[in-house]
């Protein structure tokens, strides 16, 4: 049971755009920023949004985060094949004192 | 460019200790801390532990503790994780990753992981 929640597939067809919503709690989304990331079977993950809405070096900008209240999202758009993968969305927990995690979305690109 | 390059996969017993290593290049060792996170098969991350590079201080998952010992060589730029009295449920692949700080989520680099099978 994770701590942050994730739908657990999404799906759309190229060109489409997509979101994946990420709940939590006062505790960690209300009070901290959201990571997100991407990981393909059998690689690591990899880090795709930091502090809720930054994209570092070499993310395509097609790859958005926004955060409201304790719930945050990641919209993807102009879906592309290669955008087939797990997304994971992370905060910090001020009362757990660790990050924590949600419990991933598969993306299927139709 | 930075790389975190672990050790390979171990085959254990159940109650046996494994030992995993991350080698750090590409930056500053000391100035960042080093988490280790794991995912059993077909599940999602789980952090276990941080380690501050520069003091060596610890801090570890109340699921862990006891059970895992976080170490760092700044001489070689390498940190260890260390698992004991394993159990089936312990078979996951075992990630390092890099934060730029104590209380952050934001791993920026991660190693290629380490699949730990514990079977008897």
């Amino acid at each position: 049971q994770s701590v942050l929640t994730q739908p657990p597939s999404a799906s759309g067809t190229p060109g489409q755009r997509v979101t994946i919503s990420c709940s939590g709690s006062s505790s960690n989304i209300g009070s901290n920023t959201v990571n997100w990331y991407q990981q393909f079977p059998g690689t690591a993950p990899k880090l795709l949004i930091h502090s809720n809405n930054q994209r570092p070096s070499g993310v395509p900008d097609r790859f958005s985060g926004s955060k409201s209240g304790t719930s945050a999202s990641l919209a993807i758009s102009g879906l592309q094949s290669e955008d087939e993968a797990d997304y994971y969305c992370a905060a910090w927990d001020d009362s757990l004192n660790g990050p924590v995690f949600g419990g991933g979305t598969k993306l299927t690109v139709l | 460019q930075v790389q975190l390059v672990q050790s390979g996969a171990e085959v254990k017993k159940p109650g046996a200790s494994v030992k995993l290593s991350c080698k750090a290049s590409g930056y500053t060792f000391i100035s960042y801390y080093m988490y280790w996170v794991r995912q059993a098969p077909g599940q999602g991350l789980e952090w276990m532990g941080i380690i501050n590079l520069s003091s060596g201080s610890t801090s570890y998952a109340q699921k862990f503790k006891g059970r895992v010992t976080m170490t760092r060589d700044t001489s070689t730029s390498t940190v260890y994780m260390e698992l004991s009295s394993l159990k089936s449920e312990d078979t996951a692949v075992y990630y390092c990753a890099r934060v730029p700080s104590r209380y952050s989520s934001s791993f920026d680099y991660w190693g290629q992981g380490t699949l730990v099978t514990v079977s008897s």
